[in-house]
């Protein structure tokens, strides 16, 4: 089974904090994504890696920024942590033959900006 | 642009009764569409897909779904509810070329009384 790990489930953080959101997923798959959920706005993708190294910016990537160094790991910045950035936060992964295949979700982490 | 409606925030049904859960989408050219289901604080789960072929597709949980082009629309169905069917369900759409990420719907949630 492919296995989608987030490093916490849940996180309180202070307004102007740098947070750091981990994600690892298992399967050697190429594409990893980083979306936020919140109520009635469903899903809304904030960036997506392809490789390593690389990332395009999704629908809503202000105040947010990524990292991926390795291929299994795919790690979302929040530079200066605001109140409007409470929220869950869902890793997701995919193979490189993406185009008729499912994402495969981490477990969310449930962030509070205090 | 790709897009994805739940006109339903929340469907109510009684346990043994059919139900079902609405989605309609908007994206150029042939669709793969998605269900997912989350139940309370986890990840999302993927119940079904939709890629070609037979517009009547089976998955997790005795779940089911009807592809309708002409209507543009993926409806989950399900025979016979479960007290255990009660989460929340996102219809989500890749289209043929672009981008590699799902878009989701903003969610419904299913509520089956015993």
């Amino acid at each position: 089974d492919v296995k989608v790990t987030q490093s916490s489930r849940y996180l309180v953080k202070r307004t102007g904090e740098k947070v750091f959101l981990e994600c690892v997923q298992d399967m050697d798959h190429e594409n990893m994504f980083w979306y936020r959920q919140d109520p009635g706005l469903g899903l809304r993708l904030i960036y997506f890696s392809y490789d390593v190294k690389m990332k395009e910016k999704g629908d809503i990537p202000e105040g947010y920024s990524v990292s991926r160094e390795k291929k299994e790991r795919f790690s979302l910045i929040l530079e200066s942590a605001s109140t409007n950035q409470t929220s869950m936060y869902l890793c997701a992964s995919s193979p490189g033959q993406w185009r008729n295949t499912e994402a495969f979700f981490g477990q969310g982490t449930r962030l509070t900006v205090v | 642009a790709q897009s994805v409606a739940q006109p339903e925030d929340q469907v109510n049904v009684a346990e043994g009764n059919p139900l079902t859960v609405k989605c309609t989408y908007s994206v150029s050219g042939n669709p793969y569409l998605f269900w997912y289901v989350q139940y309370p604080n986890r990840g999302l789960q993927f119940l079904l897909k939709y890629i070609t072929g037979d517009n009547l597709v089976k998955g997790s949980y005795g779940f089911e779904a009807e592809f309708n082009k002409s209507q543009t629309s993926f409806h989950l169905k399900k025979p016979s509810a479960l007290v255990s069917d009660s989460a929340l369900y996102f219809c989500a759409v890749r289209g043929p070329t672009g981008r590699r990420a799902l878009t989701f719907g903003s969610g419904t949630r299913l509520q089956v009384q015993p």
